[in-house]
C-alpha cells in the first residue's frame, strides 16, 4: 500500500512565523503536490513537482513555497503566516500524471490543520 | 465555466436506496477521471477511476460520457457507511503543459436509517 505521511495533524501557528509542513511517500512516486481545503471551497493546488528539484505553481501558490531535495520528500513552507492561511494541507503523491492510466492516481497523506493565530 | 462541477448536496436517503451523483468537467481534452470518497475531517481516498466509457465495482457504477464532458458515480442499495463527501477528479492539461488533478467540491451524502 501506498503510504503518504505528513509530520503534524495539527499545528498552532503565529502570525508572522516560518512555517515548514513535511511530507514523505515511500512508494517512489515522481510526482508530488500540495493542496489546501476550505469549507465551501473544496480542494485547490497549491504547488506539485514532477521530479526532484522541479516544481510548479498550482492555483494559489501566492504566500508559499515549496522544495523538493529528494524524491520522497516536499515541503512546504508558509514564508511568513498570516491568519487567511489557517486551512487544512492535504499531500498527495501520484507516479505518473499525464494520459488515461492507473498511474495519475493519487493518494493522500491524513492532512495537516493549521491555525495561524 | 468551473472546471469541475458538482451539486453540493446534501443529498439525504434512506438506507437500501438507490442514489446517483453528476459531475460536470470543462476540459474536453481531459484524459483520467476519479471518484475520491472524503469522510468528516480525513483524507480524500480513491474510490472509482474511470478511463473509458464505466467501470462498476460492487454496488458502485461510475460512468463517463465524453460527448457531455459529464461523469456520474452511482451507488445501489446504500448503506449508513456510505455517508461521506464524494469528490468528483478530472485530470487535464494545464496552461503550462503538465497534467493536474482537479477537483469538484464534492457532493455530501447522509445515508439514514
Amino acid at each position: 500500500d501506498v503510504k503518504v505521511t505528513q509530520s503534524s495533524r495539527y499545528l498552532v501557528k503565529r502570525t508572522g512565523e516560518k512555517v515548514f509542513l513535511e511530507c514523505v511517500q515511500d512508494m517512489d512516486h515522481e510526482n508530488m503536490f500540495w493542496y489546501r481545503q476550505d469549507p465551501g471551497l473544496g480542494l485547490r493546488l497549491i504547488y506539485f513537482s514532477y521530479d526532484v528539484k522541479m516544481k510548479e505553481k498550482g492555483d494559489i501558490p501566492e504566500g508559499y513555497s515549496v522544495s523538493r531535495e529528494k524524491k520522497e520528500r516536499f515541503s512546504l513552507i508558509l514564508e511568513s503566516a498570516s491568519t487567511n492561511q489557517t486551512s487544512m494541507y492535504l499531500c498527495a503523491s501520484s507516479l505518473g500524471t499525464g494520459g488515461a492510466s492507473k498511474d495519475t492516481e493519487a493518494f493522500f497523506g491524513q492532512g495537516t490543520r493549521l491555525t495561524v493565530v | 465555466r468551473k472546471e469541475v462541477e458538482q451539486d453540493p448536496g446534501p443529498f439525504n436517503v434512506p438506507e437500501g436506496a438507490t442514489v446517483a451523483f453528476n459531475c460536470t468537467y470543462s476540459n474536453s481534452a481531459s484524459q483520467s477521471f476519479f471518484w475520491y470518497r472524503q469522510d468528516c475531517r480525513k483524507e480524500p481516498k480513491l474510490l472509482m477511476s474511470v478511463y473509458s466509457s464505466g467501470n462498476e465495482d460492487g454496488r458502485f457504477t461510475a460512468q463517463l460520457n465524453r460527448a457531455s464532458q459529464y461523469i456520474s458515480l452511482l451507488i445501489r442499495d446504500s448503506k449508513l457507511s456510505d455517508s461521506a463527501t464524494y469528490l468528483c477528479v478530472v485530470n487535464s492539461r494545464s496552461g503550462a503543459g503538465s497534467y493536474q488533478l482537479t477537483f469538484g467540491k464534492g457532493t455530501k451524502l447522509s445515508v439514514i436509517p
